[in-house]
């Protein structure tokens, strides 16, 4: 069936530092690959995609990698903030749906 | 000036009531979805309607049904509710234009808690 992503995972970096989370995904057939940000106690918010013909997408302080050989998607935030502490989301959108990976927890040590 | 609202925020209820949950989007938007969240942040797609018609209806029981009276709202109602209906629902509201992603943009979530 459609997977994308891994059971929720944990991350812990320093503030200042740079984060690395990674997606795994197994439906080759989406048109959009998509990072989605969540908050506590809001809604998940867009913050960068990336077509499935492109392999890497920079945005302020963000940055997609695609590798579709190994069906893997990564979202590097630069210089982490505080601001940055939530759950991060990839997601893959093919036609109208779009289908969420598990999520990964960021937390940002002051 | 809220994009996408719905209410209630939180509802509480026992086993075996029915409920619904309103969403209403002023992005003018043609596309609306309802999503599940479960305690483990899992975000799962239950239902979608674009300009009104439902497009998308993931294994949901029928106890669950979706109503779009005009394509600005989408409505979830849920009958005979179960203890495992318990989660965060999140409505979503997109526009997908060619060579876009098609961003979804999410409500604040209704948390329902069945007892």
């Amino acid at each position: 069936g459609e997977s994308v992503g891994l059971h929720l995972p944990t991350l812990s970096v320093q503030e200042g530092d740079n984060s690395i989370i990674n997606c795994a995904y197994s439906n080759s057939a989406s048109d959009y690959f998509i990072w989605y940000k969540q908050e506590s106690g809001k809604g998940p918010q867009f913050i960068i995609d990336i077509r499935s013909n492109m392999d890497k997408r920079q945005g302020q302080r963000v940055t997609v990698l695609l590798n579709k050989t190994v069906k893997h998607l990564s979202l590097q935030i630069a210089a982490t903030q505080p601001g940055d502490s939530a759950v991060y989301f990839c997601a893959e959108r093919g036609g109208f749906k779009t289908i969420f990976g598990a999520g990964t927890r960021l937390f940002v040590k002051a | 000036d809220t994009a996408v609202s719905q209410t209630p925020k939180y509802l509480v209820t026992q086993m075996g009531n029915d409920k619904s949950i309103k969403c209403e989007q002023n992005l003018g938007h043609d596309t609306m979805y309802w999503y599940k969240q479960d305690s483990k942040k899992f975000l799962k797609i239950m239902f979608s309607y674009n300009n009104k018609e439902l497009i998308i209806n993931e294994t949901v029981p029928n106890r669950f049904s979706p109503k779009s009276p005009d394509k600005a709202h989408l409505n979830l109602h849920i009958n005979s509710l179960e203890l495992g209906d318990s989660a965060v629902y999140f409505c979503a509201s997109s526009q997908l234009i060619a060579d876009l992603a098609g961003e979804l943009f999410f409500g604040e979530g209704s948390r329902l808690t069945v007892l």
